[in-house]
């Protein structure tokens, strides 16, 4: 299986910090990564697929990038609502694993 | 707009069988592959399998002898059965429509709302 590694696990920051989020895979996963976030009680939301891709809706601020082994997702301005746990995931080989999450805390 | 949602008995015996229903509505079934995943209490996700409306499936091998997933398209349903669950079973389980773009890739996208599943006498 392919381990999915975040840093880091958690987070402090402000409303208005430019942040970054790093995944790792264990073995090069080509441009195969989704991020999504996840709010307390509820179900996972994509964000972005194919390593840059933004889903539909979501808002500029959220990019990402990286390829092989090595991949980040930054949010260039935290809004109140950017406050969530994030999580890469890898659907270059069965079975699909995520990341173990990054949780983004207000300061 | 697609939407998923799930439906089964909140608590489980050791031993037996869990059984969840995913409905979906609002969009289309055939053309897609439908996904379980699940979320252990304060842990990770960790992806279960995935069927598509022929029945055609791909399992999570840490749990392929235990993980049975059937598709019923006069319903737009699929469902998952796994079989001698223990403690270690019990999380969140959602069901999710895995989208896959030639050249692209593939990612879950909507996901159901989740059934809190416990394991226990």
């Amino acid at each position: 299986d392919i381990q999915m590694t975040q840093s880091p696990s958690s987070l402090s920051a402000s409303v208005g910090d430019r942040v970054t989020i790093t995944c790792r895979a264990s073995q090069s996963i080509s441009s195969n990564l989704n991020w999504y976030q996840q709010k307390p009680g509820k179900a996972p939301k994509l964000l972005i697929y194919a390593v840059s891709s933004l889903q539909s809706g979501v808002p500029l601020r959220f990019s990402g990038s990286g390829s092989g082994t090595d991949f980040t997702l930054t949010i260039s301005s935290l809004q109140p609502e950017d406050f969530a746990t994030y999580c890469c995931q890898q659907s270059y080989s069965i079975p699909y694993t995520f990341g173990q999450g990054t949780k983004l805390e207000i300061k | 707009q697609v939407q998923l949602q799930g439906s089964g008995p909140g608590l489980v015996k050791p031993s037996e069988t869990l059984s969840l229903t995913c409905t979906v509505s609002g969009g289309s079934f055939s053309g897609y592959y439908w996904s379980w995943i699940r979320q252990s209490p304060g842990k990770g996700l960790e992806w279960v399998g995935y069927i598509d409306y022929t029945g055609s499936t791909n399992y999570n091998p840490s749990l392929k002898s235990r993980v049975t997933l059937s598709v019923d398209t006069s319903k737009n349903q699929f469902s998952l059965r796994l079989s001698s669950v223990t403690a270690a079973d019990t999380a969140v389980y959602y069901c999710a429509r895995r989208v896959a773009v030639s050249g692209t890739g593939n990612w879950f996208d909507p996901w159901g709302q989740g059934a809190l599943v416990t394991v226990s006498s």
